[in-house]
């Protein structure tokens, strides 16, 4: 089975860098994915990462480490806009159609 | 707007009662994913559908049947509803059988009384 854990929520202020961290335990998968929550709103896929190492998409980097079972999303010259909650996902390599996301972690961004 | 439509919006029952979800995907994906998000908690995978061939379960419970039509649209079947369904229900589309992107419509938000 799958399961990852996140913490359940981050603060910071405008202009500034956070990570928001995603260690797992898994049977095997495919890579993991972060996707943005709004509140209300649907899920918007963010970043994906195959292979170890460092991915960038403007303000946003995600990180994989497979031998250490962790990754982690960095929001760099954070906005208000950014202020919602972050969830990282598996795709289990064994069963190739199913998800597994992580609870979430509310990020909260301050003026 | 991710090209993947649900409908409807908002959904008010009663205990016990059925109800369906709809959910087209987008132009040109052939996988649908279902999902439920209870209040304040993850996103809980239900079922997955490829070309109108389930593919994929998660902890679906019995109450609950899915299917994808020849058109792609599926829909989400709930019976014998609890108090404890009530939940925002999302699909999501992919172009793959497998894919890591996935495209999350807007989700409908399910009221049991």
């Amino acid at each position: 089975g799958q399961s990852l854990e996140q913490p359940s929520e981050v603060t910071a202020v405008e202009g500034a860098i956070v990570q928001i961290n995603c260690t797992y335990q898994t049977s095997g998968f495919y890579g993991l994915s972060w996707y943005q929550q709004h509140d209300g709103g649907a899920p918007t896929f963010l970043s994906y990462n195959g292979l170890d190492g460092l991915e960038e998409t403007g303000r946003f980097s995600s990180f994989l480490s497979r031998s250490d079972s962790y990754g982690y999303l960095l929001l760099q010259e954070l906005q208000m806009k950014d202020s919602a909650s972050y969830f990282c996902a598996v795709r289990d390599n064994t069963n190739a159609g199913k998800s597994t996301f992580g609870d979430g972690t509310t990020l909260t961004v301050k003026p | 707007d991710s090209g993947v439509t649900q409908t409807p919006k908002h959904l008010i029952t009663a205990t016990g009662q059925r109800v369906t979800l709809r959910c087209s995907p987008r132009s040109g994906d052939l996988s649908v994913y279902w999902y439920q998000q209870s209040l304040d908690q993850g996103l809980q995978f239900l079922i997955h559908y490829y070309n109108g061939e389930e593919r994929a379960k998660g902890n679906i419970l019995e109450r609950f049947s899915a299917q994808q039509f020849p058109d792609l649209h599926s829909e989400l079947n709930l019976s014998s509803l609890e108090l404890g369904d009530s939940a925002l229900y999302f699909c999501a589309s992919g172009p793959s059988i497998s894919t890591d992107t996935q495209y999350f419509g807007p989700g409908t938000r399910l009221t049991v009384l």
